[in-house]
């Protein structure tokens, strides 16, 4: 089975930069294999997509909310993902949730808890 | 953007009784629709895929239905494990969204 483990989430000023991290495990998990996602969710609220990556990097995408502030990337040969997140807002306050795309989100890590506070 | 509302947003529920949650897209999405199950501090759970098709290790009693723009979840036989958010989830379009979730309690 899939995991997912995030990293990387703490507390950071408004306007702040943080970078998140996911590593897939390797067992029976070809990460290179598939395309990524990060959906987050704000405290009490629902669940938003964020950004996905093909699986080469080709094609990448973003939400509006972010567009512009974060960047997303990954690294095949270390079966990681990453989000790089600039001037941050506190509406971006929320759980980071690294997840595996088969067209449904089938395998989701455990979230990392960013917090933009002053 | 392709919008997704389901309805209810909250149903308080007896267990074995069967659940409805629909989820109806604001565009023809086709089969693109897929639901999770969300507990309170747990990730979210994929629970089925393309809009009818169960996902590896969920309970036969969970099942999905409809395409192009209506589609459904039904639990039958709810069950006191199940009390969760539940969420639908389109794929057809970027960007992807999701519905607002529905909240089964358990009465």
């Amino acid at each position: 089975e899939a995991q997912l483990v995030e990293s990387g989430g703490g507390l950071v000023t408004p306007g702040g930069s943080l970078r998140l991290s996911c590593v897939a495990s390797d067992s029976g998990f070809t990460f290179r294999n598939y395309n990524m996602n990060w959906v987050r969710q704000a405290p009490g609220k629902g669940l938003e997509w964020v950004s996905s990556i093909s699986s080469s990097s080709t094609f990448i995408y973003y939400a509006d909310s972010v567009k512009g502030r974060f960047t997303i990337s990954r690294d095949n040969g270390k079966r990681s993902l990453f989000l790089e997140m600039d001037s941050l807002r506190a509406e971006d306050t929320a759980i980071y949730y690294c997840v595996r795309d088969t067209g449904g989100f089938d395998y989701w890590g455990q979230g990392t808890l960013v917090t933009v506070s002053s | 953007e392709i919008v997704l509302t389901q309805s209810p947003d909250f149903q308080s529920v007896t267990p074995k009784e069967k659940v409805t949650i629909t989820c109806r897209a604001s565009q023809n999405i086709g089969s693109s629709l897929h639901w999770y199950q969300q507990k309170p501090d747990q990730s979210p759970k994929l629970l089925i895929k393309y809009a009818s098709q169960s996902f590896s290790g969920v309970p036969s009693r969970f099942s999905g239905s409809g395409s192009g723009t209506d589609f459904t979840l039904t639990i039958n036989g709810l069950e006191t494990e199940d009390a969760a958010t539940y969420y639908c989830h389109q794929s057809s379009n970027v960007p992807r969204t999701f519905g607002q979730g529905t909240k089964v309690e358990i009465k």
